[in-house]
């Protein structure tokens, strides 16, 4: 199994849309979670921490379930430039972090 | 402030010579990690380093790679005798404590 599990996708969505994405990590060890963005060929860009919580940061929302070891993002209103692959990525505490293969998003006119 | 920098960018190297590739963390942070991702395929860790020490090597391969990251300068790691297996792009991140942020990337390409 692996360490942390995300849908490949693609998810297909018209502008304005709301999708969902979910991931399941394995550990259940692990203390920090984050999503993280990457453009076609370029790097992973921080997107935003994932709290016990949950937090919002304008569209976005990202929510953490310990007890069944899954974290969620939500994107409100999608526009184009959401176009995008999302990493669920997990840190046991290790100082390493543990990436999904990613969720790919296209958002179509 | 500048981000995570990289370089080269790209580099092509043919089967058994050497790769070196760079990384300087953002000004401030003292934990540099380095990352590989294959063709298709997420990031994996490779190493973790802090001035003048490795932490966590466990996603090294056991041969031919080696990392550094001196007191002064940037964190180099090091591919002996490519294979076309090494074939990648090389992500470095820095950290000031929890979060890590990333360099635009080495690709590597062995021919």
């Amino acid at each position: 199994r692996k360490e942390v599990e995300q849908d490949p996708g693609p998810f297909n969505v018209p502008e304005g849309a709301t999708v969902a994405f979910n991931c399941t990590y394995s550990n259940s060890a692990s203390q920090s979670f984050f999503w993280y963005r990457q453009d076609c060929r370029k790097e992973p860009k921080l997107l935003m921490s994932v709290y016990s919580s949950g937090n919002e940061d304008g569209r976005f929302t990202a929510q953490l379930n310990r007890a069944s070891q899954y974290i969620s993002l939500l994107i409100r209103d999608s526009k184009l430039s959401d176009s995008a692959t999302y990493l669920c990525v997990v840190n046991a505490n290790t100082d390493k972090l543990i990436f999904g293969t990613g969720t790919r998003l296209q958002v179509f006119p | 402030n500048a981000g995570v920098m990289q370089n080269p960018r790209h580099l092509v190297r043919r089967r058994g010579q050497e790769a070196r590739l760079r990384c300087s963390p953002m000004k401030g942070h003292s934990h540099v990690y380095w990352y590989r991702q294959l063709p298709e395929e997420g990031l994996k860790f490779m190493v973790y380093l802090q001035k003048e020490n490795i932490i966590d090597e466990s996603g090294m391969p056991k041969e031919r790679f080696s990392a550094e990251f001196p007191k002064e300068g940037p964190s180099i790691l090091r591919i002996q005798q490519v294979v076309r297996g090494d074939s990648a792009a090389y992500f470095c991140a820095s950290s000031p404590t929890n979060e890590q942020y990333f360099g635009p990337g080495t690709r590597l390409t062995v021919t």
